[in-house]
């Protein structure tokens, strides 16, 4: 079975400082991974996504991820924070059709 | 285009009584999945259709229903409501072109006393 596992309930930094989130997989196929943002009274929104290309991935608002098979992961960077990445952040596995496994979440503060 | 609408937001019901939550997919969608998000379980994929047709069903029991409808519309309806269903349930639909990539809507908000 597909799972996700994300270390850090909670991640804080300043301001122009790097966000890395950490994700790993556990998939018995090659995976489809994504990584979603809530923000406070929303729903989900999709950053990006990794289904088998490049494993380099970059997305929306300046985020990225890179894929390592060998190290069964796909953490999440933004080489600057800004105060409106203030959100929680989950990183999810496609588990057929449209089935999402997402990990616990991550919730990224960050301070001036 | 409009995204994805979930009617109502909020709720408050009572323990034993049941409730109804729509969703109303972006205009060319054809799947619809259903997601239960709480503080303790996290997000639980329930259920997705696709065609009027349940394509998957997650862990849940029987209490947890949904349909959908020909022009994509789905809703979903628990019965017997417990204090733990109390919960954001999210509905998300896509076009199915990549595996996983969802449109989530804003959530329902259901309080159970």
């Amino acid at each position: 079975a597909q799972s996700v596992t994300q270390l850090g309930s909670h991640v804080s930094v300043s301001e122009g400082a790097l966000v890395l989130l950490r994700c790993n997989y556990s998939s018995s196929v090659p995976p489809y991974l994504f990584w979603y943002v809530q923000y406070p009274n929303q729903g989900l929104q999709l950053l990006l996504k990794y289904t088998s290309a490049a494993t380099l991935v970059k997305g929306i608002n300046g985020f990225e991820a890179e894929f390592k098979k060998s190290e069964t992961s796909f953490h999440l960077t933004k080489p600057s924070a800004h105060m409106s990445d203030a959100a929680e952040y989950f990183c999810a596995v496609n588990s057929g059709f449209q089935k999402l496994v997402f990990g616990t979440g991550t919730r990224l503060l960050v301070s001036p | 285009k409009a995204g994805v609408t979930q009617t109502p937001r909020y709720l408050i019901k009572t323990r034993g009584q049941q409730v109804t939550l729509s969703c109303s997919p972006i205009s060319g969608h054809r799947s619809v999945s259903w997601y239960q998000q709480t503080p303790g379980q996290g997000l639980q994929f329930l259920f997705e259709y696709f065609s009027e047709t349940q394509r998957n069903k997650g862990n849940f029991p029987g209490r947890f229903s949904g349909r959908q409808f020909s022009n994509s519309r789905s809703e979903m309806n628990v019965s017997t409501l417990e204090l733990g269903d109390s919960a954001l349930y999210l509905c998300a639909s896509t076009p199915g072109i990549v595996a996983g990539e969802l449109f989530f809507g804003e959530g329902s908000r259901l309080t159970v006393l």
